[in-house]
């Protein structure tokens, strides 16, 4: 398996309070993903970067923000947790050369009350 | 931007029984096609990809899958289930480019009863 650590695996938290999601990669990866998994829309793109200090929105970035200051780690954050954002979060990476797949992490397990 | 359709959201066969799931895609330029598996409590496993050539691809596990460009579809099947494929199946698609971000359909969870 691709060295991929997401962390933490599981957490509960309130609305309104704010959270990060860390993904640790060893692979020395140029692409990194965030994605969510909600039952009946599979998994949908977050936000995703292309390099240190380079990121882009997905299709499901609003209420999230990313950050990757180093190539090995890509943080997300909810800047104020609401119940909608209750998900299994992804993170996927990728090496540079053209048409690699995606490995992906264990995933974590979020829900806001 | 591309999207994905799979057509079976739940499928229950018994042991030994031919499989297969539809996959559709809709996009105007050069893709990749992929299936991944997720099994119960588990991240995602890549089965089996198509970049380019032969449009029947094998994966792991006794999968395999039929790129037919003029249909845009990209089927998985298997002759022959196990209990062990209950699971998970997301078909994902990305263009031949850029950051090639992965869009996945909406998934398709098979049950094998033994």
């Amino acid at each position: 398996d691709a060295g991929i650590t997401q962390s933490p695996r599981h957490k509960v938290t309130e609305t309104g309070t704010p959270v990060t999601l860390r993904c640790h990669q060893t692979e020395n990866h140029r692409y990194m993903y965030w994605y969510r998994q909600d039952p009946g829309h599979g998994l949908r793109l977050i936000h995703y970067s292309y390099g240190v200090k380079d990121t882009d929105k997905g299709e499901v970035s609003d209420g999230y923000s990313v950050s990757r200051s180093k190539t090995e780690d890509f943080l997300l954050t909810l800047e104020s947790a609401t119940s909608s954002q209750t998900s299994v979060y992804f993170c996927a990476i990728r090496g540079g050369v053209l048409n690699s797949p995606l490995h992906f992490g264990n995933g974590t397990r979020l829900t806001v009350t | 931007a591309q999207s994905v359709s799979q057509h079976n959201h739940h499928v229950i066969l018994s042991e030994a029984a031919s499989l297969e799931l539809g996959c559709n895609y809709s996009y105007g330029g050069t893709v990749n096609l992929f299936w991944y598996v997720q099994y119960p409590g588990q991240h995602l496993q890549l089965l089996l990809k198509y970049f380019s050539g032969d449009p029947l691809v094998k994966g792991i596990k006794g999968f395999e899958a039929e790129f037919i460009k003029s249909k845009f579809s990209f089927n998985l099947r298997k002759p022959s289930v196990q209990w062990s494929d209950t699971a998970e199946y997301f078909c994902a698609v990305n263009a031949r480019q850029g950051a090639q971000k992965l869009v996945f359909g909406q998934g398709t969870r098979l049950t094998i009863n033994p």
